[in-house]
C-alpha cells in the first residue's frame, strides 16, 4: 500500500496560470513532511518542512500547507523556470523517508 | 560548499561486474540514506543508517549491499548489476533526533550497465 500519494502525475500550465499540487499519505507517526523539486538528471532539491498540521511555509511563488492527511503545494503566478517535478516525501518515527511518484510541472511562456 | 557528494556522477559498468557508488557527506548529520530512482518513479528506500545502525528495506534485493565506515562516508555496493539495476542512485542525509530534519541530497550517480 502506497503511503504517499501525489497528483496530478503532470501538471502544464501557462506562465501566470496559478495551481495546486496535492501530496496525500497515511503514515502514522509523522515525523515531518518534505517537498522537494528535481530537476531532469539531478538530484532533488530541499524546499520546505511541514511539521504539524496548520502548518504554512512559503518560498517566492510557492506556498506549502499540511493537514492531517495531506500537504498542498500553490503555485501562484509560475514561470517557466518553475518547471520541474515536485516531490513530496514523509519522514516517520524511525527517520524512514518516503517519497510520492511526483508532480511533473511545465509552465509554458 | 557541496554538501553531499557523490562519486562518480556517471558510473558504466558490464553486466554481473561488482560496482561501488561512493556518498559522502560535510553536514556531520546521523541519518544517511540510499535510493534508487528509475525514470519517471519515485526514489525507492533501499537502506538507511542511523550512525552504524543499519536498516534495510524488506525488499531491497540481496544484491545491493551498503557499508558505513564512518559518520562522513557511506558505499552502495552491487555485487552483481544487471540490467535491471540501471538507475540513478541517489545519497542523502538528514541531522536525526530534534528539529530540521530534512534531507539534503547529493546530485546522484547514473549507473548504467551493459
Amino acid at each position: 500500500e502506497d503511503q504517499v500519494t501525489q497528483s496530478p502525475e503532470a501538471l502544464r500550465l501557462q506562465e501566470g496560470e496559478s495551481s495546486s499540487l496535492n501530496c496525500s499519505y497515511t503514515v502514522s507517526g509523522l515525523r515531518g513532511l518534505f517537498w522537494y523539486r528535481q530537476d531532469p538528471g539531478k538530484g532533488p532539491e530541499f524546499l520546505f518542512t511541514l511539521y504539524s498540521a496548520g502548518e504554512e511555509k512559503e518560498k517566492e511563488r510557492l506556498k506549502a500547507t499540511l493537514t492531517k492527511k495531506e500537504s498542498f503545494l500553490h503555485i501562484t503566478a509560475p514561470k517557466p523556470e518553475d518547471s520541474a517535478t515536485y516531490l513530496c516525501a514523509v519522514q516517520e518515527n524511525d527517520y524512514k523517508l518516503s517519497f510520492g511518484a511526483g508532480t511533473t510541472v511545465t509552465v509554458r511562456a | 560548499d557541496a554538501m553531499v557528494i557523490q562519486n562518480p556522477r556517471y558510473q558504466v559498468t558490464q553486466f554481473g561486474k561488482p560496482v561501488t557508488l561512493s556518498c559522502s557527506q560535510t553536514l556531520n548529520h546521523n541519518v544517511m540514506y540510499w535510493y534508487q530512482q528509475k525514470s519517471s518513479q519515485a526514489p525507492k528506500l533501499l537502506f538507511h543508517y542511523y550512525d552504524k545502525d543499519f536498516n534495510n528495506e524488506a525488499d531491497t534485493p540481496d544484491n545491493f549491499q551498503s557499508r558505513r565506515p564512518n559518520t562522513s562516508f557511506c558505499f552502495l555496493d552491487i555485487r552483481s548489476p544487471g540490467l535491471g539495476d540501471a538507475a540513478m542512485y541517489l545519497c542523502a542525509t538528514s541531522k536525526g533526533p530534534g528539529s530540521n530534519t530534512e534531507a539534503f541530497f547529493g546530485q546522484g550517480t547514473r549507473l548504467t550497465v551493459v
